[in-house]
């Protein structure tokens, strides 16, 4: 079945640790992006991708970094900057050919990263 | 840039209808999308309206947009406990070839449904 795989679910870091949450998706999507989420703050954009080889910075792309080294690959990294990394990560591709849908995001399960 | 806002809780009762409202700041929206979000899962849609539309059912889930007061809602009818989980309202401009797919979210309404 077609979808998007993010792993690991659950991930537990000690401060000035890096970490690295996988996303692949086999949806033949172009575009694939990086979300946080907090409660009662909805969903932040970190990072977005368009193209292999290309990503762009979203919202609060300070403290993570990401690859698009295979159009089916989206990691990110969220790095020891990061002031504030426990929170929820929800990954999401989409086409950007007009016509075949809305555009709408498809999501991942999501990756909770706790920092202890 | 674009803003959506959402009231951030709703409790209703088994059998009765819920309305989640949004409003949103973007008057070039093209799409508008309500996703549903259950406990430690990612988001899934559940409908989505085109702008140029001022209703849509789909079953049980009604959405009504109103344009010109940037007002959209999103009514479920005969709610359910399985219901219960966070309801996510999103816009899109996809008028411009580098902003398609790029959604802008509001922050959730926890929807709490009652036996």
């Amino acid at each position: 079945d077609g979808g998007i795989t993010q792993s690991p679910k659950y991930l537990f870091r000690k401060e000035g640790q890096n970490v690295t949450l996988s996303c692949e998706q086999n949806l033949n999507h172009d575009a694939m992006y990086w979300y946080r989420q907090d409660p009662g703050q909805g969903l932040r954009l970190i990072y977005y991708s368009q193209i292999v080889n290309d990503f762009q910075k979203g919202d609060i792309a300070e403290g993570y970094s990401v690859s698009r080294e295979k159009k089916e690959s989206f990691p990110l990294t969220v790095t020891s900057a990061q002031k504030n990394p426990t929170a929820f990560y929800l990954c999401a591709s989409s086409t950007l050919r007009r016509g075949l849908g809305t555009g709408e995001l498809f999501f991942g399960e999501g990756s909770r990263l706790t920092v202890l | 840039g674009e803003d959506v806002e959402q009231s951030l809780f709703l409790s209703v009762r088994e059998g009765d209808s819920s309305v989640i409202n949004c409003t949103y700041t973007d008057s070039s929206s093209t799409y508008l999308y309500w996703y549903k979000q259950e406990p430690g899962a990612g988001l899934q849609l559940l409908t989505y309206i085109f702008s140029n539309m001022d209703m849509k059912q789909d079953q049980r889930l009604t959405v009504l947009l109103n344009k010109k007061d940037k007002h959209l809602s999103l009514r479920i009818a005969d709610t359910q406990t399985g219901d219960s989980a966070i309801y996510f309202c999103a816009e899109s401009n996809n008028a411009g070839g580098t902003s398609y797919g790029k959604l802008t979210f509001g922050q959730g309404t926890i929807l709490t449904v009652h036996p």
